[in-house]
């Protein structure tokens, strides 16, 4: 059974930084791209980044580039997101999310159940 | 970049009726294109992929049609399980963003 478990978020003042963690299992990670989508208090989604299975294509939505960085330990079957420079725009829900292929051009086939971060003073 | 937008905003429909949702995207994403539903309290849950293509688990009663830049997603006889919120979203050009989605509620 797939399994997305995510941790790290939390409370955080504006303009400092977290550092989210997605822990997969019940797949081979290392064959997989990953994502990180988001979605504020009662909104809609948000694609956030992506990153394939080898770490040769990553992208960034331009909300948060320049801002956020996305990686992954394939020996720890682990996604990260490391998350600088804070706005109160990033309070959201943090879902990672298993794509179905090696690269990240392919449909989101399984979520996690998300952190919450806040960026609040 | 490519913007998905999703008609209606709300739909209201009966049990047993058909649903039908609508996505645009700005520019033709071939048939890169998912369904979601999300139910409140949960997380997002893949219906659709490739335009027509059902995930695993999902019923017959749910379909997908559509390429380019036109997509639609039927629901032929709704469920009480049904009534939820449904998202498109294209995976052909990054970014990938999703449509601002489409609340289907019971009438």
């Amino acid at each position: 059974e797939v399994q997305l478990v995510e941790s790290g978020g939390g409370l955080v003042q504006p303009g400092r930084s977290l550092r989210l963690s997605c822990a997969a299992s019940g797949f081979t990670f290392d064959d997989y791209a990953m994502h990180w989508v988001r979605q504020a208090p009662g909104k809609g989604l948000e694609w956030v980044s992506g990153i394939s299975w080898n770490t040769g294509s990553i992208s960034y939505a331009d909300s948060v580039k320049g801002r956020f960085t996305i990686s992954r330990d394939n020996a720890k079957n682990s996604l990260y997101l490391q998350m600088n420079s804070l706005r109160p725009e990033d309070t959201a829900l943090y879902y990672c999310a298993k794509v179905g292929g090696s690269v990240i051009y392919y449909e989101l086939d399984y979520w996690g159940q998300g952190t919450l971060v806040t960026v609040s003073s | 970049e490519i913007v998905m937008t999703q008609s209606p905003a709300t739909l209201s429909v009966s049990p047993g009726e058909r649903a039908t949702l609508s996505c645009r995207a700005s520019q033709s994403v071939g048939s890169n294109l998912a369904w979601y539903q999300q139910k409140p309290g949960q997380a997002p849950r893949l219906l659709i992929y490739g335009a027509s293509s059902r995930a695993t688990g999902i019923p017959a009663r749910f379909s997908g049609s559509g390429s380019g830049t036109e997509f639609t997603l039927t629901i032929s006889s709704l469920q009480s399980e049904d009534f939820a919120v449904y998202y498109c979203q294209q995976y052909n050009n990054w970014p990938f963003p999703f449509g601002q989605g489409t609340k289907l509620e019971i009438k």
